[in-house]
């Protein structure tokens, strides 16, 4: 069965820093692409940055560029958001989400067709 | 930057059809994907590509994309398909992912 399981979610103070994981399991973890997407409480989906299988393209939404980096590895089957300089209106669900695509042809055209629950994101003071 | 117009919600009947609509500029040029949100719970995918259904999925959802207007179709529509819909595209001009508004589907 093919998972996503995301985890570091917290409470952190305003310009502090957290670092998300999503654990992958039950695909060939270095042939597609993976995603960040973010919900803010009662508001839509928002997509925060995307990842090829290999790892040598990243791409960053506006709001999170500079600020966010992308990354994974595949000896951990592990994607993963490293988040600096936290603002609340980082304060979300962070969800990471599998492309359904296991071709370059295709990237970063496709879609995520499996998603994890989602690990929540509270930056306050 | 692009962006996707949905209208803010849609209501039908049990059993009639629905259908979401998805604005943006020559989107005809895009891959369309649409997915549901229901309280609580992760999005699924339900069309991509404009109009393949993932496996899955009922064929009562349906998907189309033609000039400025991709349109996800939901046929006899039932109570479980009460949901938020959102559509989604690669903007190749900004090199983003796009979301569209978001469409909450209200089952009469």
């Amino acid at each position: 069965e093919v998972q996503l399981l995301e985890s570091g979610g917290g409470l952190v103070q305003p310009g502090g820093s957290l670092r998300l994981s999503c654990a992958a399991s039950g695909f060939s973890f270095s042939t597609h692409a993976l995603s960040w997407v973010r919900q803010a409480p009662g508001k839509g989906l928002e997509w925060v940055s995307t990842i090829s299988g290999s790892g040598r393209t990243t791409y960053y939404a506006d709001s999170v560029r500079g600020r966010f980096t992308i990354s994974r590895d595949g000896s951990k089957n592990t994607l993963y958001l490293q988040m600096k300089s936290l603002r609340a209106e980082d304060t979300a669900l962070y969800y990471c989400a599998k492309g359904d695509c296991d071709s370059t042809t295709c990237f970063p055209n496709d879609a995520s067709d499996i998603w994890g629950q989602g690990t929540v994101v509270t930056v306050s003071s | 930057s692009y962006v996707l117009t949905q209208p803010t919600s849609v209501s039908v009947a049990p059993g009639k059809t629905a259908r979401i609509t998805c604005g943006g500029n020559n989107i005809e040029s895009k891959s369309v994907h649409w997915y549901q949100q229901k309280p609580g719970q992760a999005p699924v995918l339900v069309i991509h590509y404009d109009s393949d259904r993932p496996s899955g999925i009922p064929e009562r959802f349906s998907g189309s994309n033609s000039g400025n207007t991709a349109t996800l179709t939901i046929s006899r529509v039932e109570a479980g398909d009460e949901a938020d819909y959102y559509c989604q595209v690669w903007d190749s001009t900004s090199d983003h992912r796009v979301f569209g508004t978001g469409t909450k589907v209200t089952v009469l």
